[in-house]
């Protein structure tokens, strides 16, 4: 069973520039979450997609914005990068059986880390 | 706006010690709350999912408990070793909204031979 991957490891991007991060979820899972993560913090809530629909977002700019696709990998762009976009952005995908049981616990991939010049 | 608080920031126990987080959450719109392990240069991994109120897990030398109603969870660990050594995560699943997912900023465990 291969586990969640994200790419790239590493990206090096100017202030203004476009990013997009990819990742492929684990076999079988339908919802994916993306995070930011900075320094000293815990992950920040992105957004959260179940079969290809925004289903949660949190307080973030529309300039973050997802994709999911049907085989269940996504992307996350970010547009006009600022300074503060540096942080490690993590995907997790989760398998969605119903509203019940809508918080599975979340398989995380490695991360990738953005710098913004 | 919805917080996830946790406590303390940091711990420094010796080998065979117990020690105990807490995680301080909104007491609405709750749907789980989950703990997570986070070791230096690996990806997050999922300890325990709870959530239903008075909830009680356990893996190994490691428990959860769960108050929905006053809004709080602790993470136990038995006879602390090395290994356990990393970051404990905590998140507040619920609904405003939307999903949403809320990750406290951790507790830093450092474990002593």
């Amino acid at each position: 069973e291969t586990g969640v991957t994200q790419s790239p490891t590493h990206l090096i991007k100017t202030r203004g520039q476009q990013v997009t991060l990819r990742c492929s979820s684990q076999s079988g899972h339908n919802t994916v979450s993306w995070y930011q993560q900075a320094l000293g913090q815990g992950p920040q809530f992105i957004f959260q997609y179940y079969r290809e629909e925004e289903n949660g977002r949190g307080n973030f700019p529309p300039r973050f914005s997802g994709l999911q696709f049907p085989n269940y990998s996504s992307e996350l762009n970010v547009n006009a990068l600022e300074l503060d976009d540096s942080a490690l952005y993590l995907c997790a995908s989760s398998p969605w059986w119903s509203s019940a049981g809508a918080y599975n616990e979340q398989f995380f991939g490695p991360g990738t880390r953005l710098t913004v010049l | 706006i919805l917080n996830v608080e946790q406590s303390p920031q940091s711990l420094h126990v010796q080998e065979g010690d117990s020690t105990n987080f807490t995680c301080s959450f909104p007491s609405s719109n709750f749907y789980a709350l989950h703990w997570y392990r986070w070791e230096t240069a690996k990806s997050p991994e999922a300890l325990f999912v709870m959530t239903l109120n008075g909830d009680e897990k356990k893996k190994g030398r490691i428990s959860a408990t769960l108050n929905t109603k006053e809004g709080y969870s602790y993470l136990y660990i038995k006879g602390s070793q090395p290994e356990d050594s990393a970051t404990y995560l905590c998140a507040f699943g619920g609904y405003t909204g939307g999903f949403k997912t809320i990750f406290g900023a951790g507790t830093r465990l450092f474990v002593k031979a």
